[in-house]
C-alpha cells in the first residue's frame, strides 16, 4: 500500500519558471489538499478537493493552480514561480473531513522547493 | 476563524523525563483535534485524536485530553525517550470542508 506519494522530493527552480508537484494517492480517499511548511508559521492551506472536479482555495492559494480530474491525482502547479515559494510541500489525503468516518489525513513525504 | 496555539520551543528534556506540550484552540462549533508527529525528513504522521469533549486519545504512551471548557488539548507522556525527538503539531479540523488548521509546531530534542 503506497499511501500518499509525492514528486519530485527536492527541486531547485529559477525565478519566473513554472513546475508541477505531483501527488497521488491510492487509498480512495475523496478528500485532498495541498500544505506549504514554513519555520514558525506551521502548515498552511494552500488548495483543497473533495472530490473528482471540484477544488477551492485554502488559506494561501496565491501563485498555485490546481485541479483534479481524477480521485487518485491532486497535481499542484507554479505557474511563475517567486522566491516567496521556498518552502517545504505536503499532500495530503482523508476519507473525508468534519464528521465523515476516518478523519485521519495521511500525508505524502514532502517536496522541498527552492526558488532562487 | 479557527486558530491553533502552541508552545513552539524548542524543548529539551532528558531521557525518562515528563513530556507536556500546551495547546490551546479556538473554533465555533465542535471540533475534532489532533497530534500529528513528524520525524526528521519525513511527513506528518498522526499521534492521536479526540473527536468529542472529554475524550482521550493515546498512542505510544502519548496522551491527550479534550477540554472543552478549557479549549485545550495538551499532548504528555510520562517517559520520553531519545527516539520521541520530533516536530509535533496540534491541529483542529472545523465544520467546514478546509482541512485541518495547524499549530506553528513545536520542535522536542529528548537528550540521553
Amino acid at each position: 500500500n503506497a499511501g500518499v506519494t509525492q514528486t519530485p522530493k527536492f527541486q531547485v527552480l529559477k525565478t519566473g519558471q513554472s513546475m508541477t508537484l505531483q501527488c497521488a494517492q491510492d487509498m480512495n480517499h475523496e478528500y485532498m489538499s495541498w500544505y506549504r511548511q514554513d519555520p514558525g508559521m506551521g502548515l498552511r492551506l494552500i488548495h483543497y478537493s473533495v472530490g473528482a472536479g471540484i477544488t477551492d482555495q485554502g488559506e494561501v492559494p496565491n501563485g498555485y493552480n490546481v485541479s483534479r480530474s481524477t480521485t487518485e491525482d491532486f497535481p499542484l502547479r507554479l505557474l511563475s514561480a517567486a522566491p516567496s515559494q521556498t518552502s517545504v510541500y505536503f499532500c495530503a489525503s482523508s476519507y473525508g473531513w468534519q464528521g465523515a468516518g476516518n478523519t485521519e489525513a495521511f500525508f505524502g513525504q514532502g517536496t522541498r522547493l527552492t526558488v532562487v | 476563524g479557527n486558530s491553533v496555539t502552541q508552545m513552539e520551543g524548542p524543548v529539551t528534556l532528558s531521557e525518562e523525563a515528563f513530556l507536556t506540550i500546551n495547546c490551546t484552540y479556538t473554533a465555533t462549533g465542535y471540533p475534532s483535534l489532533f497530534w500529528y508527529v513528524q520525524y526528521p525528513g519525513e511527513g506528518l504522521q498522526l499521534l492521536l485524536k479526540a473527536t468529542k469533549a472529554d475524550d482521550k486519545g493515546s498512542n505510544k504512551g502519548f496522551e491527550a485530553t479534550y477540554r472543552k471548557e478549557t479549549t485545550s488539548f495538551h499532548l504528555e507522556k510520562g517517559s520520553v525517550q531519545v527516539s520521541d525527538s520530533a516536530v509535533y503539531f496540534c491541529a483542529l479540523l472545523g465544520g467546514g470542508a478546509d482541512g485541518l488548521t495547524f499549530g506553528k509546531g513545536t520542535h522536542l530534542i529528548i537528550q540521553p
